[in-house]
């Protein structure tokens, strides 16, 4: 399994804004993924960070909204940039155990922002 | 592109009662996953079916997998109230997770 920690744990932001959320893994992972929950939805993946590779975004994610960092095997960061109401979301980073395939999937706490 | 419809989208139901959820995928997914969420939390792992036929029991869930369908259920035996949260079912395709819109089940004592 993985321990995944993410901060904050909560913002409230001012439109046009920036925030940057963190996440920590305890152990070593090759994949890492970001997810939105918008208020009791499903989750939705904004994109893929690959540790030495640029992170792959999925429909309707774009870098310039939300870039992604993943400088080493245990840590990433995404941005939330130039922040609308609708960018109001629960953010969660998750990892695979896998190597090759992914096997299981763990999820963080969460970044639950709101933009005013 | 892979697919996944939930249903029913939200149960409510007695304590003591039998009940099962559906997941439809529509393309190959190359695992099954079953996530559990709490309000206000994140996302627990129930299981993960990897092979057509198998079948994964913890406590009073029992999820099972039919690839040949490309369905998946998860039944619930003799609810009680804590199993009272939103259960995701979700495939992988490409190494990317895709998820149901979830089922909220709400079990009344």
């Amino acid at each position: 399994s993985a321990v995944i920690s993410q901060k904050p744990s909560r913002d409230i932001c001012q439109r046009g804004t920036s925030l940057t959320i963190q996440c920590q893994v305890d152990s070593q992972v090759t994949m890492m993924f970001w997810y939105r929950q918008q208020p009791g939805q499903s989750l939705t993946l904004i994109a893929t960070a690959n540790q030495g590779s640029e992170a792959t975004y999925e429909s309707g994610f774009v870098i310039d909204k939300f870039p992604i960092s993943r400088p080493n095997l245990t840590f990433s960061t995404l941005t939330v940039s130039n922040m609308s109401p609708e960018d109001s979301s629960i953010y969660l980073c998750s990892v695979s155990t896998g190597i090759i395939s992914v096997e299981t999937q763990y999820f963080g706490p969460g970044t639950r922002l709101l933009v005013l | 592109e892979l697919k996944v419809e939930q249903n029913p989208l939200f149960l409510s139901m007695q304590e003591g009662k039998n009940y099962t959820i559906y997941c439809n995928y529509s393309t190959t997914s190359d695992r099954l996953y079953w996530y559990r969420q709490d309000p206000g939390k994140s996302l627990e792992s129930l299981f993960v079916l990897l092979s057509n036929g198998a079948v994964k029991q913890e406590g009073r869930l029992m999820a099972s997998l039919d690839t040949k369908a490309r369905l998946s259920t998860l039944h619930i035996t003799a609810a009680v109230h804590d199993l009272s949260a939103t259960y995701f079912c979700a495939g992988n395709r490409d190494d990317k997770i895709i998820f149901g819109k979830g089922t909220r089940l709400h079990i009344l004592p």
